[in-house]
């Protein structure tokens, strides 16, 4: 079946980085773009950004440049979600979500299959 | 991008219907038919619920139906189940390949 497996939790200090993967199955891995979301303990959703497994072309959110970086290996179907400089502010769950297409057409705002979210802990 | 605005919390009763709006700007929800709807349990990843409005992917009940007037769209949940209870989110294509969440409203079935 279609799915996202992501890799585990992490527990990091402030100021190291963080990698996070996303494995995608199912499906034509290129063929759909791939967003990331963030959720800050008790908190809502916030979109990171997104990348087009197809041409390698990352898209950044307003408040995600610099430390944040989408990267991909579509020869094992798997985005990754690089963090650096970690504050103890990422503390978050971070899921990869697939963009949703119906026929030929795939909609930019609409993510239909999520992995299930990695928890990255940043603490001293 | 300045999120979404949702209200924190809705509710009703057993077959009940409630509705949650989803209020943006000019630049977001007004200015595409591209708002999605998602829901979330407690430790679960999203499930998209509605796309492009008032769409429904395969597999989502007819219960859930979504509408937009101006900068504010809306989820209706009708026949409310214990199931429903939930957090809901709503996103919004803005433009520029961006999409931004509304802040989530939690629905409590009475």
């Amino acid at each position: 079946q279609v799915q996202l497996v992501q890799s585990g939790s992490e527990l990091k200090k402030p100021g190291a980085s963080v990698k996070v993967s996303c494995k995608g199955s199912g499906y034509t891995f290129i063929s759909y773009v791939m967003n990331w979301v963030r959720q800050a303990p008790g908190q809502g959703l916030e979109w990171m950004g997104c990348i087009n497994p197809y041409t390698g072309n990352p898209t950044y959110a307003q408040g995600f440049t610099g430390r944040f970086v989408f990267s991909l290996d579509t020869s094992v179907s798997t985005a990754y979600l690089h963090i650096s400089s970690l504050e103890a502010e990422d503390t978050a769950v971070y899921y990869c979500a697939r963009q949703f297409c119906s026929g030929t057409t795939c909609y930019e705002h609409a993510f239909d299959i999520w992995g299930q979210g990695t928890v990255v802990a940043v603490s001293s | 991008q300045s999120a979404l605005t949702q209200p924190p919390s809705a509710s009703g009763s057993p077959g009940q219907s409630v509705t949650i709006s989803c209020t943006g700007t000019s630049s977001d929800v007004g200015g595409y038919n591209y708002v999605s709807w998602y829901q979330q349990h407690p430790g679960k990843a999203p499930k998209l619920m509605i796309y492009e409005v008032s769409k429904r992917p395969s597999g989502v009940p007819d219960r859930f139906s979504g509408s937009k007037s101006g900068n504010t769209a809306s989820l209706t949940v009708s026949g409310l189940q214990a199931e429903d209870e939930a957090d809901y989110y709503c996103n919004s294509y803005t433009g520029s390949d961006n999409v931004v969440f509304g802040g989530g409203t939690k629905l409590t079935v009475l």
